[in-house]
C-alpha cells in the first residue's frame, strides 16, 4: 500500500516556467519532507514541514504542508536545467518514513 | 566523515543465491532503515532499526532480514535471491527515530540484479 501519491509522475517543462508538484495521502503525518535525488545518488533532503497550513520558501523552491497534514505541495518558480532530477516526498509516522512515488522532473534549456 | 557507505555497488546474482548488502554509517545515528526503489514506486520501506540490537519490518519485508549488531552497521541479507528482488537499495540513517526537522542521510545504493 502506497501511503503518500505523488502527481505528475513525469513532468517536462521549458526553463523559465513555473511548476508545481503535490504530494497526497489519507493518512496524517507528523511531518512532511521533501528529497531531490539526482541519477545515481540516494535522495537529499531539501525541506522539513512540521506544522499544518507551514510554507517553507528556499530561493525559488515553495513548499506547503496541508492544514490536515496529509498532503504537501511543491511549487518551482522559474526552473532552470540545475533543478532537473526526481522530487520525493516523504511522510513521518510512528518510527517509520514512507515515500511518495516520486516526480521526475526535466528542465528543457 | 564518509557518511553512509553502502557495498558493493553492483551485484549480479541468480535466483536461489544469498548475499549480504553492506550499510555502515560514520555519524554515530541511532535510526538506520533499508528501502528498495522500483520505477514508479518511490522507495519503499524494507526494515528499520532504532538502535542496536533492536529491528523491526516496514512496508516490504519478505525475503529479507536484517540485524543491528552495532550502532554503526546495518547489514541487509537475501537468503534466497529471487527475480522480483531486482531493484535499486538504499540504506539511510537519522540522528534519532523520532521525526522532527533531522534528516534521512542516504548512501549512493547497490543495484542489485537477479536472473
Amino acid at each position: 500500500t502506497q501511503l503518500l501519491e505523488q502527481s505528475p509522475q513525469f513532468l517536462s517543462i521549458q526553463e523559465g516556467e513555473n511548476l508545481t508538484v503535490y504530494c497526497n495521502s489519507s493518512s496524517v503525518f507528523s511531518s512532511l519532507q521533501w528529497y531531490r535525488q539526482e541519477p545515481g545518488e540516494g535522495p537529499v533532503l531539501l525541506v522539513t514541514v512540521v506544522t499544518g497550513g507551514e510554507v517553507k520558501k528556499l530561493k525559488r523552491l515553495t513548499f506547503q504542508f496541508g492544514d490536515a497534514r496529509k498532503d504537501s505541495s511543491l511549487h518551482i518558480t522559474a526552473a532552470q536545467p540545475g533543478d532537473t532530477g526526481l522530487y520525493l516526498c516523504a511522510g513521518a509516522t510512528g518510527n517509520q518514513f514512507y515515500f511518495g512515488t516520486g516526480t521526475s522532473l526535466t528542465v528543457i534549456p | 566523515n564518509a557518511g553512509v557507505t553502502q557495498t558493493p555497488k553492483f551485484q549480479v546474482l541468480k535466483t536461489g543465491q544469498s548475499m549480504t548488502l553492506q550499510c555502515a554509517q560514520d555519524m554515530n545515528h541511532e535510526y538506520m532503515s533499508w528501502y528498495r526503489q522500483d520505477p514508479g514506486m518511490g522507495l519503499r520501506l524494507i526494515h528499520y532499526s532504532v538502535g542496536a540490537g533492536i529491528t523491526d519490518q516496514g512496508e516490504v519485508p519478505n525475503g529479507y532480514n536484517v540485524s543491528r549488531s552495532t550502532t554503526e552497521d546495518f547489514p541487509l541479507r537475501l537468503l534466497s535471491a529471487a527475480p522480483s528482488q531486482t531493484s535499486v537499495y538504499f540504506c539511510a540513517s537519522k540522528r534519532t527515530p523520532r521525526a522532527g526537522n533531522s534528516p534521512l542521510h542516504f548512501g549512493n545504493g547497490t543495484r542489485l540484479t537477479v536472473t
